[in-house]
């Protein structure tokens, strides 16, 4: 299994610009994030999913989308690029929800984001 | 409002020297419980988690956690820390979600 991946690994863009970042995992997850990682405050949550065809918001979603069409890709959009999206992005994933409690999450290798 | 508190920014300890972090939540239910470590430039690797029973749990790399609910808190311990250790560990809490701490930069002198 190749876990959870994130493509790109580094990219650039300039203010306004759009872009999406890819997440796939190959473990048959139900539940995936995205966390966002800046110095000094951790990983805060922008989006999740508990299936296909369902996504809700977490801590700081704004300026981001997601969509949830197969249980293996989690993509999250950026439809117009500001330098305050300057960070690292974490997709994650974890097995069925128990209890609706999310369970250990598997973590992809992260995209640096730069945003000019 | 749910929180995750590390109330340590930055921690330095000697090599050899026993280890302490902290970390306090704010739920509604006691929630499940982790410790990830992120080394420079890396994704996040779990450490440790504790979802029911014993309040004590082991996890890899020699750690250990202890669940406290009068204290709401779930601290990480190891009694000899090693130089390959050092690296920033983030206490989360999950529900509905996971939410993480700001995390716990730590530094072993030789």
């Amino acid at each position: 299994n190749a876990g959870v991946t994130q493509t790109p690994k580094f990219q650039v863009l300039k203010t306004g610009q759009s872009m999406t970042l890819q997440c796939a995992q190959d473990m048959n997850h139900e539940y995936m994030s995205w966390y966002r990682q800046d110095p000094g405050m951790g990983l805060r949550l922008i989006h999740y999913s508990v299936g296909a065809g369902i996504t809700d918001q977490g801590e700081v979603p704004n300026g981001y989308n997601v969509s949830r069409s197969t249980t293996e890709d989690f993509p999250l959009r950026l439809l117009s690029a500001a330098p305050s999206q300057t960070s690292v992005y974490f997709c994650a994933s974890s097995q069925n929800r128990d209890r609706g409690q999310t369970g250990t999450q598997y973590f992809g290798p992260g995209t640096r984001l730069l945003v000019l | 409002a749910q929180s995750v508190t590390q109330p340590d920014i930055h921690i330095t300890v000697s090599e050899g020297a026993s280890l302490e972090l902290r970390c306090n939540y704010s739920y509604g239910a006691t929630p499940y419980l982790f410790w990830y470590v992120q080394s420079p430039g890396q994704g996040l690797q779990l450490l440790l988690k504790y979802f029911s029973g014993d309040t004590l749990v082991q996890g890899i790399k020699g750690f250990e956690a202890e669940f406290k609910r009068s204290q709401s808190s779930f601290n990480l311990r190891k009694p000899s820390v090693h130089w390959s250790d050092a690296a920033e560990y983030f206490c989360a809490v999950a529900y509905n979600d996971m939410r993480f701490g700001a995390g716990t930069r730590l530094t072993v002198k030789p």
